[in-house]
């Protein structure tokens, strides 16, 4: 089946714009993630949604970073007033409900969003 | 939130095993123990999960003592394609709500597989 999606593929933008990255997971998983992996570095997580449960922002770097989801699947992740330093790749993936995964939550990566803040 | 431990490199020759250590002194009990691969410009892969003792699929095998406070992730005989970055994590679910639930994938172990 599809795996999870994510669009646009590269995004350059001029500092002090705001830019939207979107995310498709896979049908039917109810926890999305969104992360950020600058270069070299490892993955450094964002924010989290469960179901219709509030969203776990304690990963947002600042309030220029804010992310929805609506009707429990799509994902976007807003960054404002983007900064040089916001130049990463933000990464979404999702997962199914543990109890039918089996032990903890795996997560199925999408490919990414190269953003880049000139 | 356990805080994982990796070597932050690691280099082997092509058909070797490669044993790949992760410190968790600090697991809980209902921590799970799961590794991803990260190859350059895709976003990681799951590999293998496991909670104790011993758990193998078709890629890798994951060794786990009996204290958990650390466990080895296994490639037999790898080639060029396993160059890759391998991530440890550890984290619970199970009983985690909005809020209390974050995961820390570290910088991962860089592998590179020498022809």
């Amino acid at each position: 089946g599809a795996g999870v999606s994510q669009s646009p593929s590269n995004k350059v933008t001029e500092k002090g714009k705001d830019v939207e990255l979107r995310c498709d997971p896979i049908s039917g998983h109810t926890a999305l993630y969104w992360y950020r992996q600058s270069l070299g570095q490892g993955l450094e997580f964002l924010i989290y949604f469960q179901g219709n449960s509030a969203p776990d922002k304690s990963g947002l770097p600042s309030d220029r970073f804010s992310a929805e989801r609506t009707g429990g699947s799509v994902s976007t992740l807003t960054i404002q007033r983007t900064q040089q330093e916001d130049s990463a790749v933000y990464l979404c993936a999702s997962s199914s409900p543990w109890q039918l995964a089996g032990g903890a939550d795996t997560q199925y990566f999408g490919p990414g969003t190269r953003l880049t803040v000139l | 939130l356990a805080k994982t431990t990796q070597p932050i490199s690691m280099d082997s020759y092509e058909g070797q095993e490669v044993n790949i250590t992760c410190s968790h002194n600090n697991i809980a009990t209902n921590d799970y123990i799961t590794w991803y691969q990260q190859f350059p410009s895709q976003g990681p892969r799951f590999i293998i999960q496991g909670y104790k003792t011993k758990v193998t699929n078709e890629v890798a095998s994951l060794f786990i003592p009996a204290d958990r406070k650390s466990s080895t992730l296994s490639l037999p005989r790898v080639s060029l394609s396993d160059t890759a970055v391998y991530y440890c994590l550890v984290g619970d679910i199970e009983n985690s709500g909005a809020g209390s639930y974050q995961l820390t994938f570290g910088k991962g172990t860089k592998l590179s597989v020498i022809p």
